[in-house]
């Protein structure tokens, strides 16, 4: 099982909404990250947690709040976003360090 | 820095190989990654090589490396319809201690046939 879930697939969002998005792993993998992929470009890194802590944050704007209440779990919550913020919202988790990472299928999140 | 380029644009017919090249610039990183995404999917991890290997063969597809140019190349052997995505390559610094992955803005694959 090589599976990373995210929920929800699509969110649209007001600019004054908070909403959250969610991954899930069940592969016993203890680094998960957030990466935020434009249209037509490459993801970029967000966030980085190795086993339940936050490790590197990519110099994000404040109103992206991530927390990881578990090993299995990682969530981003939204307030404040602008529309320049729409963007596919990609989870990914690895063994540990400089292992292989597996991406979920992504958030799609549009801003209005 | 660390900069990954790769070309935007690769056409072939089916049952052809086809050849996606990529150049790195970070001589720390430790692997080395391919991934295919679909429209409106996420990112699929198809294949990764170790920087002290030079080749790796996983069914129909063939990674080469050569550290001394930094190049790398992903082939895929009788390219399907399916094989049609956007393809990155990707390299994990060996000192930012996670799987962090800078990518290359990727290579579309278009399968005619």
């Amino acid at each position: 099982d090589t599976e990373v879930t995210q929920t929800p697939k699509h969110l649209v969002m007001g600019m004054t909404n908070k909403k959250s998005l969610k991954c899930e792993q069940h592969m016993g993998h203890r680094a998960m990250y957030w990466y935020k992929q434009k249209a037509k470009k490459p993801p970029e890194l967000m966030f980085v947690y190795s086993y339940e802590k936050l490790s590197i944050n990519e110099s994000v704007p404040s109103r992206f709040s991530p927390e990881c209440p578990n090993s299995s779990l990682l969530n981003l919550h939204l307030h404040a976003l602008q529309p320049e913020d729409s963007a596919l919202y990609l989870c990914a988790s690895s063994l540990d360090r400089n292992t292989e990472a597996f991406f979920g299928q992504g958030t799609r999140l549009t801003v209005v | 820095g660390e900069d990954v380029e790769q070309s935007l644009f690769l056409s072939v017919r089916e049952g052809d190989s086809s050849v996606i090249n990529c150049t790195y610039t970070d001589s720390s990183s430790t692997y080395l990654y391919w991934y295919k995404q679909e429209p409106g999917a996420g990112l699929q991890l198809l294949t990764y090589i170790f920087s002290n290997m030079d080749m790796k063969q996983d069914q129909r597809l063939t990674v080469l490396l050569n550290k001394k140019d930094k190049h790398l190349s992903l082939r895929i052997a009788d390219t399907q319809t399916g094989d049609s995505a956007i393809y990155f390559c990707a390299e994990s610094p060996m000192n930012s201690g996670y799987s962090t992955l800078t990518f290359g803005k990727g290579t579309m694959l278009l399968v005619s046939p």
